[in-house]
Parts: structure tokens; C-alpha cells; sequence
């Protein structure tokens, strides 16, 4: 069965570093998402990316964040100057139309950043 | 309180049991769907309920769908401590993208 992919698994950083972190989306899927989880608190939705472009971002997705899809097939987020407050699980999602649409969003394993 | 507020916070049970866990929430939705995270682990899509349906199944799972009070649950029977995890609900408007995700519950199946 076709899964969501991360890279990596854990990343650990010093503050004030840029970090990206790497999906691999479902193949025919349009729909690409980010969230986060901090520890012990819920899932934060990021930002939404469809043909190309950001198509919503919550308020927490500001202009240290960046997201890009380089390739047929890779979907990335980009964090320029990561704080200690970043340090989350950052989950990666992809469907195959829109949630609001009744599709389901099927999510990676998730990478776990760590700001120190 | 927040969208896709689920009580209880946590549940403790014995193998065997069933499991009843609820989700509240605040404005329209298109959809309803539940999800199950493993410790430190990945978030694993449960199932989907659309806001014109009451009830679904799914193996040993029921959900159920109450759109005039704003509520969901989520039915796990004859549990076993391989449930043990935490389960969220997420909501969706209409035309919308992204889950609006609730505190969860956290589940613990006693062998």
C-alpha cells in the first residue's frame, strides 16, 4: 500500500540554524499538507500546497517558513532560523483531493525536531 | 472550548472491553475522521464519517455522527493492548484543506 515518506526521522539542530525537513507525498495525490505536534500538545495545521503554491497557512507558518515541492515527487519544508519554541514532530500529508471534499489525508511518520 | 474536543483524556480499560471515546465541535463540518497515534509515532487514518451519514464500521470500529449536537464517537470493541494509543478526531468544513485536530485520548488497554 503506497505510504507518506520523511527524512529524516530526527534532526537536531542548534538555534538558529536552518533546517529542511522531507516528504515523499503519495504519488497521485494533489493535496500536500504540513502539521505539527509539540510534545504532549495537538496536531497544528502549517500550510496547505496544491498545484504549485501555498493555498492556506495558519498563522503559525510565518516568513521563517518556506515550503517547495523541487521535483515530481519530493515536498519540503524549510525552517531559515529555527528557534528553541520549533522544536515539534513535523508531520507531512498528502490527499487526493480536497478534505473538504470528503478525502482522506493520509500522513507520514513524522520527523522529530529538536532546537537546542 | 476548541474544535474536535474529545473527552475523555484519558481511558484506562481491560482487554476485552470496549472502548467508547467522544468529540465535540464548534462550526459546520464537511467531514468527520478519527485517527490513532502510537507513542511518538505517526498519525494512522481510522476512518471518515461525512456530515449526511449517522454511523459507519469499520472491523471493530463504530463511529457515529450527531451534526445537531456537534459530536462524534468512536467505538473500539473487544479492545485489545494493541489499541493501546492515542485517538484523535479531526474535522473538515466544507471546501476547506486542512484537519482541525482535538486534544485526543489517550487509551491504555490493561492485559
Amino acid at each position: 500500500e503506497p505510504e507518506v515518506t520523511q527524512t529524516p526521522s530526527h534532526q537536531v539542530t542548534q538555534m538558529g540554524q536552518e533546517v529542511i525537513l522531507r516528504c515523499v507525498p503519495i504519488s497521485n495525490h494533489l493535496y500536500f499538507y504540513w502539521y505539527r505536534q509539540i510534545l504532549g500538545q495537538k496536531v497544528e495545521f502549517l500550510v496547505s500546497f496544491y498545484n504549485n503554491e501555498i493555498s492556506e497557512k495558519s498563522e503559525i507558518f510565518d516568513d521563517q517558513f518556506s515550503v517547495e515541492r523541487p521535483d515530481g515527487s519530493n515536498f519540503t519544508l524549510k525552517i531559515r532560523s529555527t528557534k528553541l519554541e520549533d522544536s515539534a514532530m513535523y508531520f507531512c500529508a498528502s490527499s487526493p483531493s480536497l478534505a473538504g471534499a470528503g478525502d482522506t489525508q493520509y500522513f507520514g511518520p513524522g520527523t522529530r525536531l529538536t532546537v537546542l | 472550548s476548541q474544535q474536535g474536543e474529545e473527552d475523555p483524556q484519558a481511558l484506562s480499560i481491560q482487554e476485552g472491553e470496549n472502548a467508547t471515546m467522544n468529540c465535540s465541535y464548534k462550526t459546520s463540518i464537511n467531514n468527520l475522521q478519527w485517527y490513532r497515534q502510537n507513542s511518538g509515532r505517526g498519525l494512522v487514518h481510522l476512518i471518515l464519517i461525512r456530515s449526511n451519514e449517522r454511523e459507519k464500521h469499520s472491523g471493530r470500529l463504530r463511529v457515529t455522527l450527531d451534526t445537531s449536537k456537534k459530536s462524534s464517537s468512536l467505538l473500539i470493541t473487544a479492545s485489545r493492548a494493541a489499541d493501546t494509543a492515542s485517538y484523535f478526531c479531526a474535522t473538515v468544513k466544507q471546501g476547506a484543506q486542512k484537519l482541525v485536530f482535538g486534544q485526543g485520548t489517550r487509551l491504555t488497554i490493561n492485559p
